[in-house]
Parts: structure tokens; sequence; C-alpha cells
């Protein structure tokens, strides 16, 4: 069935560095793909996403190029602020419209 | 996007007791799913709130321990049956609005944080 890996967390970094979070899927078809934001004590929020291939979502400085044929949906930062420090989870959906959840990967931003 | 509320925000409840959690949307939406985060974990799918129909439950989950009612297109409740410790999760109520180029997107409520004693 269809899946999404996470690359495991605690991720540290010093305020201003670069950010990466890889998420690779495995998926029949051409879902769409996600990616959320949990900020400590909330809710989900939906960062950004892409619906087909080489497609760029972006939003708030990150973005995540929809990789049809690494099957990955990386997210990037340039300069990270200790305000985005959270959880993020990548997702895909899967029809009849439910989205499967990456494992989450914790992002600690120290000033 | 939409508006998603949910009731209580919390609780701390006694094991072998039930909790029913509320999820309002300020439109109506097609879809409405119920997914439960446990501790340190991620997201899982409870079920599929159908209007005017029972839910579709995924693999692991069942009616009798998570009954669940749409009565409408904007209104859904999750029950938590008899519940033990282990029970202990965030549930957190989504909807996709369904049309348009949002169509496939899932937006969520604020979670409903539940410890079982």
């Amino acid at each position: 069935g269809n899946s999404v890996t996470q690359m495991e967390g605690p991720v540290t970094l010093s305020e201003e560095a670069f950010l990466t979070i890889n998420c690779t899927y495995t998926a029949t078809g051409y879902p769409s793909l996600f990616w959320y934001v949990q900020y400590p004590g909330e809710g989900l929020q939906l960062l950004l996403k892409a619906t087909k291939a080489d497609d760029k979502g972006s939003n708030k400085g990150f973005e995540a190029t929809y990789r049809k044929e690494t099957t990955s949906f990386h997210l990037e930062k340039g300069s990270v602020q200790v305000s985005d420090s959270a959880v993020y989870f990548c997702a895909l959906s899967d029809p009849p419209g439910k989205l499967i959840f990456g494992q989450g990967t914790t992002l600690q931003v120290k000033p | 996007s939409a508006v998603i509320s949910q009731k209580p925000s919390r609780d701390i409840c006694q094991r072998g007791t039930s909790l029913t959690i509320q999820c309002q949307v300020d439109s109506q939406v097609t879809m409405m799913f119920w997914y439960r985060q446990q501790p340190g974990q991620s997201l899982t799918l409870i079920a599929t709130a159908n209007q005017g129909s029972e839910a579709t439950y995924e693999s692991g989950f069942v009616i009798d321990k998570f009954p669940i009612s749409r009565p409408n297109l904007t209104f859904s409740t999750l029950t938590v049956s008899n519940m033990s410790p282990e029970d202990s999760s965030i549930y957190l109520c989504s909807v996709r609005p369904g049309q348009g180029p949002a169509a496939d997107t899932q937006y969520f409520g604020p979670g409903t944080r539940l410890t079982v004693l």
C-alpha cells in the first residue's frame, strides 16, 4: 500500500541555518503531496502542497518540490527562525480522500 | 480553507467511561474525517464520517469502540467508548472541502487532548 517515510528527528539547528527535512513516498498513481506543521500544543496546519510532478509548493519561506523520479518531497527553508520550532509531517493523499502521514520530524531551532 | 472547532479541547476521564467529541465546521463540506495521534506518534485515520449513513472505519478501528455521527454537512461527533489508558491521545477532526484547487486538501481542527486514568 501507499506509505510515507520521513527522516528521523529531532533536528536541531541554530537560527538562520539552512533546513532540509527529507520525505520519500511509495504510491500507486499520482497522489498529491503535503507538508503539515504542528506547533507545540496545537493542531495541524497545512504548510504547503503540490499536486503533480515538478510542482513546487511554497509558503512562509518553506519550499518542497514534487519529484516523481526520486519519489521525494523534501522540505527546505533557507534561514530558519526560533518560531519555526515544531513537528513537521509529510503526507500524501490516498483515494478516496484520506491522508497517509509520515512519522513526523521534530525541529528545534536555537537562538 | 475552513474554520473548524472541536469540543472539548481537553479532558481527563476515568477508565470505563465514554467521551463524545464534537466537530463543527463553518461551511458545508463534502468529507469529514477523524484521526488519532497517540503520544509522540503520527496521525492515524480512524474513520470517514459519512453524512446520513454509517461511518467507514479503517482497519483496527470498530464502530462499537468509536461510534461516529454526522447528521449534516457541518457537524460530526466521535465517541470514545469504554475508555482505557491506551486511549489517551489527541483526537483530530479534519475536513476536505472537495471543491476547486483545494479539492484534495484536508484542514484540521485544533484537536481534543484526552487523558484516561
